[in-house]
């Protein structure tokens, strides 16, 4: 069965401090993907970054890095010189592909509340 | 629509009462999907569909609940003779297609949920 464990329940960060966010997965499947949501104040979900199981190179969008690391089932999340705007919960999710086909089923961790402190 | 719609954003109820949540998709979108989230943990997948037809459903936690799609758009998910332990946020994500060949990489868009509280 699959899982993914997100160990930091809350992390708090003076601003333009970096933090990252771990996420370990498991799983079966040779083949899956691995995602970040970001759950701000307001509630909605969205969508930060999918990365494939065969594509372990690092990915950087602005403040924001990701480190996949296939021998640790590893995939952190790095944010860097933080703002308050990051404040926010996380969530780190992972896909299984071809169990079921079209199904885009996500098993979510439990999430990790980033407070950025002015 | 521009986003994932879903009504309505607060409920209460009483135990023992039915609900019944609305999702709107992004229009075109294919698949959709109902989560429950509980405080302080991450969104659970209850089902989902393909256009109109139920393709998975193993995720509802009793018969009290189901879901229906009838003309591949907007989806409601009823809650017969609520609990309290069925309070929740209940998240409807839609997205484009199938995906490739089941690959898992589809990206869902997420609405902002439906709040229920059962008192």
């Amino acid at each position: 069965a699959q899982k993914v464990t997100q160990a930091q329940t809350e992390i708090s960060v003076v601003e333009k401090e970096d933090v990252t966010l771990d996420c370990v997965y498991e799983t079966r499947d040779t083949t899956y993907y691995l995602f970040w949501y970001k759950q701000p104040p307001s509630g909605e979900l969205v969508f930060l970054i999918r990365r494939n199981s065969f594509d372990e190179q690092n990915e950087i969008s602005g403040r924001y890095s990701w480190n996949f690391q296939k021998s640790t089932s590893s995939f952190n999340f790095t944010i860097t010189a933080s703002q308050v705007v990051d404040s926010a919960v996380y969530f780190c999710a992972l896909s299984e592909a071809f169990q079921n086909f079209g199904n885009e089923k996500l098993t979510f961790g439990t999430g990790t509340r980033l407070t950025i402190i002015p | 629509g521009a986003g994932v719609s879903q009504s309505p954003r607060y409920k209460v109820t009483k135990r023992g009462q039915d609900v019944a949540l609305r999702c709107d998709p992004i229009s075109g979108h294919v698949s959709l999907y109902w989560y429950r989230q509980a405080l302080g943990q991450g969104p659970e997948f209850l089902t989902y569909f393909n256009y109109e037809a139920q393709q998975d459903k193993s995720g509802l936690p009793n018969d009290r609940f189901s879901a229906e799609r009838p003309e591949g758009s907007i989806s409601t998910l009823t809650i017969q003779r609520t609990e309290q332990r069925d309070s929740a946020m209940y998240r409807c994500a839609s997205s484009p297609d199938f995906g490739v060949a089941g690959s898992g990489a589809n990206v869902l868009t997420f609405g902002a949920g439906s709040r229920l509280t059962v008192l």
